[in-house]
């Protein structure tokens, strides 16, 4: 088992859906939380960034992370075709190790 | 935001020649910044730390002796693939911790060796 699991999708919805993206993860011990946005032939950029349990709202983007269930989402609302990309989830430990451990990504697209 | 500059974007070498990468973070010191491979359609794959003013930590599988990583100042990491080979084509990253940030990558480097 892969320590962070996510669905490489692609997952395609219309514009102005609510999107959710999901990871799961099997480490207790991560507590650090970040979505990056990578789009095509690019560097992944910096979306949100949240530590431990609850909610974080910038925008049209809502990251939560469930570290009782070991399950953490992004959800974007009014989905844009701008927003068509690959999304990576991260995590890291606490302390320790500052390496972040990636999920594969999942491809969005956003069709007009 | 944190911005780390990677150079050069995109760049094609016959093989056998060798081909540096460099990175710079521009606002902010780092002393330690991450080199990745990734394939398409892959997720990042850790090749190395990078830390200033000491020998870099390879992942295991990594060849050392291939990708040649100097850190020598707080704000640049240079990533050196010796006698490239098509099999190393790829879009190679780097990235660096910032205190406020997280992570910031640089925009990648996609590699072709002809």
């Amino acid at each position: 088992q892969k320590e962070v699991e996510q669905d490489p999708g692609p997952l395609s919805v219309p514009e102005g859906a609510i999107v959710s993206l999901n990871c799961t993860y099997s480490n207790s011990a991560f507590q650090y939380f970040m979505w990056y946005r990578q789009y095509s032939r690019k560097g992944p950029e910096l979306l949100m960034y949240t530590y431990s349990s609850g909610n974080k709202e910038d925008g049209r983007f809502t990251a939560q992370v469930d570290k009782s269930s070991k399950y953490i989402s992004l959800f974007i609302r009014d989905s844009q075709p701008s927003d068509s990309a690959t999304y990576l989830c991260a995590m890291t430990l606490s302390g320790g190790s500052y390496i972040p451990t990636f999920g594969r990504g999942t491809s969005l697209i956003v069709h007009p | 935001g944190a911005v780390v500059s990677q150079h050069p974007s995109w760049v094609i070498c016959k093989s056998g020649t060798s081909v540096k990468i460099e990175c710079r973070s521009l606002d902010f010191q780092a002393t330690t910044m991450f080199w990745y491979r990734q394939f398409p359609k892959q997720s990042l794959m850790l090749m190395a730390t990078s830390n200033e003013g000491s020998k870099a930590t390879y992942e295991q599988g990594v060849e050392k002796d291939k990708f040649l990583i100097n850190h020598a100042s707080l704000t640049l990491s240079t990533l050196t693939v010796t006698s490239a080979h098509p099999e190393d084509s790829s879009f190679y990253i780097c990235s660096a911790r910032d205190a406020d940030y997280g992570y910031t990558f640089g925009s990648g480097t996609r590699l072709t060796v002809v």
